[in-house]
């Protein structure tokens, strides 16, 4: 399979616990992009990398938030000191360079925070 | 006001009926529009771009009215398998280019 792939799928963590996801993207995209979705919302933008380079944050994306792309290939999405409001399907997604190519998802990871 | 907003529905509708979702975005500087489907629990998918002058692609017409910030899809001849989530998207302008600004979607469900 040659889609973007997410890991873990799943996470159940306690309050005030960090956790860390992995996004690998389709291998010749240069655009790597994190969103978050809620229940009966649409997806919220929260970060995306040209490459290595982070080139905007949503102010969604508090202090308790990181994320990197090391080498311009996989990322990862670091929440420090989980709340009860983080718990949401953390969606990932990858595109060529030009931002007007289709974005393409990966299957998300599911966050529940106890 | 919310960047994108649609209708949530949920719009039930019979085997070859034919559905209408509208959508509006308020930054008038957009240049860009999609729509999305996701299925129950699955990640999104594009469905179609949004040209000016509307695009068609088999059972489904998207148009786009840039005069009143406005966004369509329309669905003919609705199949069991069209049930899902119609997400409304929108391109982020200026600094945030690139950036998909979704509505909360529309939910279809077609019955027998």
């Amino acid at each position: 399979d040659t889609g973007v792939s997410q890991d873990p799928r799943h996470k159940i963590t306690k309050r005030g616990q960090n956790v860390t996801f992995r996004c690998d993207p389709i291998s010749e995209h240069n655009r790597l992009y994190w969103y978050r979705q809620t229940l009966g919302q649409g997806p919220e933008f929260l970060t995306y990398f040209q490459n290595e380079a982070q080139l905007e944050k949503s102010r969604l994306l508090s202090d308790r938030f990181s994320a990197e792309r090391p080498k311009g290939s996989f990322s990862t999405l670091e929440i420090q000191r989980t709340e009860q409001g983080d718990s949401a399907m953390y969606l990932c997604a990858s595109s060529f360079t030009s931002a007007y190519n289709e974005q393409f998802f990966g299957p998300g990871t599911r966050l529940t925070v106890l | 006001r919310k960047e994108v907003e649609q209708d949530p529905g949920p719009f039930n509708v019979p085997e070859g009926a034919t559905v209408a979702f509208n959508c509006t975005y308020s930054n008038s500087a957009s240049q860009s529009f999609f729509w999305y489907r996701q299925d129950c629990r699955k990640e999104p998918k594009l469905l179609m771009s949004v040209y000016s002058s509307g695009n068609e692609d088999g059972r489904f017409t998207a148009q786009l009215n840039r005069a009143s910030q406005y966004i369509s899809l329309l669905i003919r001849d609705s199949k069991l398998s069209d049930s899902a989530t119609y997400l409304c998207v929108v391109m982020g302008y200026g600094g945030s280019q690139g950036n998909l600004i979704f509505g909360k979607g529309t939910k279809l469900s077609v019955k027998p």
